[in-house]
């Protein structure tokens, strides 16, 4: 366990669905990303959150759309996906200002889109 | 069909060997290193990590080495196991940004 979790593990989705992905961190940090695993690309950082704000967008299609409520919780909404945003989309987050720079990943969500 | 996956590096080692992964970065600002483990099924584990002002530290059965002249960076595992099967991924930071840039990962197998 890293104390960062993410619903849900598992998602079947056609292309004019709409849902969400979640995370929580428990480890009181406040800086949270989201990251596309694909097989056919390293890993990509996709949005950073540094307090809540938006810092960092990796030129993400609109059709994925990022929420940061507060420092513990990080969602990320889908809407009219397409095949190949098939991937495993992982959260992660680290303790910005404190002059650590790890970052603690969460176990991922398993997207399928059809 | 036969998904194409990324073809990955892979490093078989026997069991009670010691594996060293190896790791190059184009980045000479990178003031930050690390390793992350990823097991089947499950997101990337931090394992160590190295700051630019050192050139080796040293964790449980766990080595980091950064040699910043020729910008390369390795892992040694002492007395591998097989719990240590994985895919082994390198990270570097530049200096001042926040974002971690990611290797394309090593697959290391323990044969037993």
């Amino acid at each position: 366990e890293t104390g960062v979790t993410q619903t849900p593990r598992h998602l079947v989705m056609g292309m004019t669905n709409k849902k969400s992905l979640k995370c929580e961190q428990h480890l009181g940090h406040n800086a949270m990303y989201w990251y596309k695993q694909s097989a056919k690309k390293p890993l990509e950082l996709m949005f950073v959150y540094n307090f809540k704000e938006q810092t960092e967008n990796n030129s993400v299609p609109s059709r994925f759309s990022p929420e940061c409520p507060n420092s513990s919780h990080l969602f990320l909404h889908l809407h009219t996906l397409q095949p190949e945003d098939s991937a495993l989309y992982l959260c992660a987050s680290s303790p910005k200002g404190s002059g650590e720079e790890t970052q603690y990943f969460g176990p991922g969500t398993r997207l399928l889109v059809l | 069909g036969e998904s194409v996956g990324l073809h990955l590096p892979t490093l078989s080692v026997q069991e009670g060997d010691n594996s060293i992964i190896n790791c190059a970065y184009s980045n000479s600002a990178s003031d930050y290193f690390i390793w992350y483990k990823q097991e089947s099924g499950k997101g990337p584990q931090f394992i160590i990590d190295i700051r630019s002002n050192m050139d080796k530290r040293q964790g449980q059965r766990v080595t980091v080495l950064l040699n910043k002249t020729v910008k390369h960076l390795s892992l040694q595992i002492a007395a591998t196991q097989p719990g240590d099967s994985a895919v082994y991924f390198c990270a570097e930071k530049d200096r001042g940004a926040q974002k971690l840039v990611f290797g394309q990962g090593t697959r290391l197998t323990i044969n037993p």
